[in-house]
């Protein structure tokens, strides 16, 4: 079993709708939970990141962590085409030379005009 | 101009020769990592140094090396390459937690 499972999708939406992508983890040592979005062509690109569990909202962008149910999630808004990308969540238990941070395999998400 | 910057973009090489692929970075952090990316497997570690003296092996870094020459420089070098590892590899750093990644090689190795 991965430590870290993400829906590969492929995902497409109508422009506007609401669109939620998902993470469940296994470790429960992780506090720290990032979102990454990629563009074709490009490497990832930080898009949310929170410490613990809770929610955090930027713009249009929530991202919400249960570790209760080692669960994470990021909800766009009012979705754009440019939110067209691959968007991978991230997990680590800290920041020592014993940490790492262990990417998802990434959700691929297609807005349609 | 990019925070970390990786050379060559694209790359194509025969099996059984050496190559490099060179990054640096203008963030000033000491953490640096590379990563290959393939299909449905996500990133995977290849090595990382958390500071000029320190390197060390990822999840799957048999078959690769890599050289810290500075702060701001890591290079990875396949020895041998081999068919599959085509992949797409990015160069990364960090301060602590957040990493910030390169454009990106796409390599093919025939």
């Amino acid at each position: 079993q991965k430590e870290v499972e993400q829906d590969p999708g492929p995902l497409s939406v109508p422009e506007g709708a609401i669109v939620s992508l998902n993470c469940t983890y296994s470790n429960s040592a992780f506090q720290y939970f990032m979102w990454y979005r990629q563009y074709s062509r490009k490497g990832p690109e930080l898009l949310m990141y929170t410490y613990s569990s809770g929610n955090k909202e930027d713009g249009r962008f929530t991202a919400q962590v249960d570790k209760s149910s080692k669960y994470i999630s990021l909800f766009i808004r009012d979705s754009q085409p440019s939110d067209s990308a691959t968007y991978l969540c991230a997990m680590s238990s800290g920041y020592s030379s014993a940490s790492k941070i262990i990417f998802g395999s990434g959700t691929r998400l297609s807005i349609r005009p | 101009d990019a925070d970390v910057t990786q050379t060559p973009r694209n790359r194509i090489t025969k099996t059984g020769k050496r190559i490099m692929l060179e990054c640096s970075q203008t963030k000033g952090h000491d953490r640096m990592y590379w990563y290959r990316q393939d299909p449905g497997l996500g990133l995977r570690l290849i090595y990382y140094s958390f500071d000029v003296k320190d390197i060390n092996k990822g999840e799957i870094s048999d078959g690769y090396s890599v050289s810290r020459q500075a702060q701001a420089k890591f290079s990875l070098s396949l020895e041998s390459a081999i068919p599959n590892q085509t992949a797409l590899y990015f160069c990364a750093t960090s301060d602590l937690i957040v990493q910030y990644f390169g454009a990106g090689t796409r390599l093919s190795v025939l």
